[in-house]
């Protein structure tokens, strides 16, 4: 069946410019969560959503970063002012619902800022 | 959050079991044991998931000791597909967790 999409799958951008970056969740999962991964870095958490709302969103590493998701379905993650420290891969998860459930992800978005 | 060790790396043959040892000895009564793996390029990948018995899936099986302060991730039959990094991660069970947290884990080689 369909898995966690996401894309663009890379990403290359002038520092300063705006990103978006696309999650499409598994159909019928209402809880979806973005993670980014820096190079030699572990997984670090950003922000989950139970549905259309975010309860936490302590992760997000400075108020450049925001998301969103309508319709229960799709998210995306937007970086404003897009800094070279923001390079990384960003991962995108979603399950069934919060809790002690498998979290199916994404491949990523490579984000590459010059 | 529970603490686990996990050796930096280790080295298989194709075909031969893998026994992955990962140890959380702050482990919480209600932390239940999860597993994945990071093939290159690729997102985690949920492998498998148990609070104190042993647990079986199509991809691997789940060893965890009877204090609960060690589990075994068992890989019966190494493929070359196998070679990944292993995560084990606590994951407490409260019903408003949500966050995986990932350590270094351990990066299996897999030899043909």
């Amino acid at each position: 069946g369909a898995g966690v999409s996401q894309s663009p799958s890379n990403k290359v951008t002038e520092k300063g410019k705006d990103v978006e970056l696309r999650c499409d969740p598994i159909s019928g999962h209402t809880a979806l969560y973005w993670y980014r991964q820096s190079l030699g870095q572990g997984l670090e958490f950003l922000i989950y959503f139970q549905g259309n709302s975010a309860p936490d969103k302590s992760g997000l590493p400075s108020d450049r970063f925001s998301a969103e998701r309508t319709g229960g379905s799709v998210s995306t993650l937007t970086i404003q002012r897009t800094q070279q420290e923001d390079s990384a891969v960003y991962l995108c998860a979603s399950s069934f619902r919060v809790g002690n459930q498998p979290q199916h992800f994404g491949d990523g978005t490579r984000l590459s800022i010059l | 959050d529970a603490k686990t060790t996990q050796p930096n790396s280790m080295e298989s043959n194709e075909e031969e079991p893998v026994h992955l040892p990962c140890n959380h000895s702050t482990i919480s009564g209600t932390d239940y044991i999860h597993w994945y793996r990071q093939l290159p390029s690729q997102g985690p990948e949920y492998v498998i998931h148990g609070l104190t018995s042993n647990v079986n899936n199509r991809m691997a099986s789940l060893a965890i000791a009877e204090d609960r302060k060690s589990s075994t991730l068992i890989l019966h039959r190494a493929t070359l597909r196998d070679a990944a990094v292993y995560y084990c991660i606590p994951f407490n069970s409260g019903g408003s967790n949500y966050k995986l947290t990932f350590g270094k884990g351990t990066l299996l080689t897999v030899n043909p």
